[in-house]
C-alpha cells in the first residue's frame, strides 16, 4: 500500500488529453511538500518529467504539465503520442515517515 | 555527459551481503545529495536511502534500517550501498539517483543493477 495513491491504469487515443491523479495526505503533499512526476518507459530507468508541481526539465515537451491542490497532485498529457506509453510515478516527501515516498504508479496505454 | 552507473548486483543467498556502487560523472558529485531507489520485479518504485552531499546525514526506509548502510566517497565520485542480512523481499533492481537541492527532485537516474536474493 503506497503512501501516495495512483490509479493502476489510464488509457487514451493518440491526440487526446489524459490526466493522472496522485492522492496524498496532510503529512506529504498536503503539508506543502513538492510533488514530482517520473516517466518510466518499458525496460528503462525512471526519468524526471515534472518537478516542483509544474516545472519541466530541459527536453521535456510542453505537452506535459502538472498541478497540485490540497493533498493531491495531477499530471496532464495533451496531444497524446504512442511513445508516451509508459508507467508514471508521483513522488513527494513524507514528514510522518521522515522519508521520500512514491505512488504505486499508473500505466498509460495509448490505444 | 551527466551519468550515473551502478554496479555490484548479483545473486546472493538469504542472510548474505552485497555492496552496490554508483559511479558519477559529468556533474559536481560533491554538491548533490544521493538516493538509492529500488524496484521489485513487476512492482513500483520504493525509496531506500538518502545521503546528504557531504555525507553528514543519512536516512533509511523502515524496511532496510539496521541492515543497509549508505555511504559516499566524494574524492572518487562514488556512492555505495552496503546491504547485509539480505532477504528474498530485497530482490529488486537498485537505482541510484541524484537529488537536486534546486528542484527537490530525483533528477538523474542510473540504469540500475539487479539484486536477486535466493537460495
Amino acid at each position: 500500500q503506497s503512501v501516495l495513491t495512483q490509479p493502476p491504469s489510464v488509457s487514451g487515443a493518440p491526440g487526446q488529453r489524459v490526466t493522472f491523479s496522485c492522492t496524498g495526505s496532510s503529512s506529504n503533499i498536503g503539508a506543502g511538500y513538492e510533488a514530482h512526476w517520473y516517466q518510466q518507459l518499458p525496460g528503462t530507468a525512471p526519468k524526471l518529467l515534472i518537478y516542483g508541481t509544474n516545472n519541466r526539465p530541459s527536453g521535456v515537451p510542453d505537452r506535459f504539465s502538472g498541478s497540485k491542490s490540497g493533498t493531491s497532485a495531477s499530471l496532464t498529457i495533451t496531444g497524446l503520442q504512442a511513445e508516451d506509453e509508459a508507467n508514471y510515478y508521483c513522488q513527494s516527501y513524507d514528514s510522518s515517515l521522515s522519508g521520500w515516498v512514491f505512488g504505486g504508479g499508473t500505466k498509460l496505454t495509448v490505444l | 555527459q551527466v551519468r550515473l552507473l551502478e554496479s555490484g548486483g548479483g545473486v546472493v543467498q538469504p542472510g548474505g551481503s552485497l555492496r552496490l556502487s554508483c559511479a558519477a560523472s559529468g556533474f559536481t558529485f560533491s554538491t548533490y545529495g544521493m538516493h538509492w531507489v529500488r524496484q521489485a520485479p513487476g512492482k513500483g518504485l520504493e525509496w531506500v536511502s538518502f545521503i546528504r552531499y557531504d555525507g553528514s546525514k543519512k536516512y533509511y526506509a523502515d524496511s532496510v534500517t539496521g541492515r543497509f548502510t549508505i555511504s559516499r566517497d566524494n574524492s572518487n565520485n562514488t556512492l555505495y550501498l552496503q546491504m547485509n542480512g539480505l532477504r528474498a523481499e530485497d530482490t529488486a533492481v537498485y537505482y541510484c539517483a541524484s537529488y537536486s537541492y534546486v528542484s527537490d527532485a530525483f533528477d538523474i537516474w542510473g540504469q540500475g543493477t539487479l539484486v536477486t536474493v535466493s537460495s
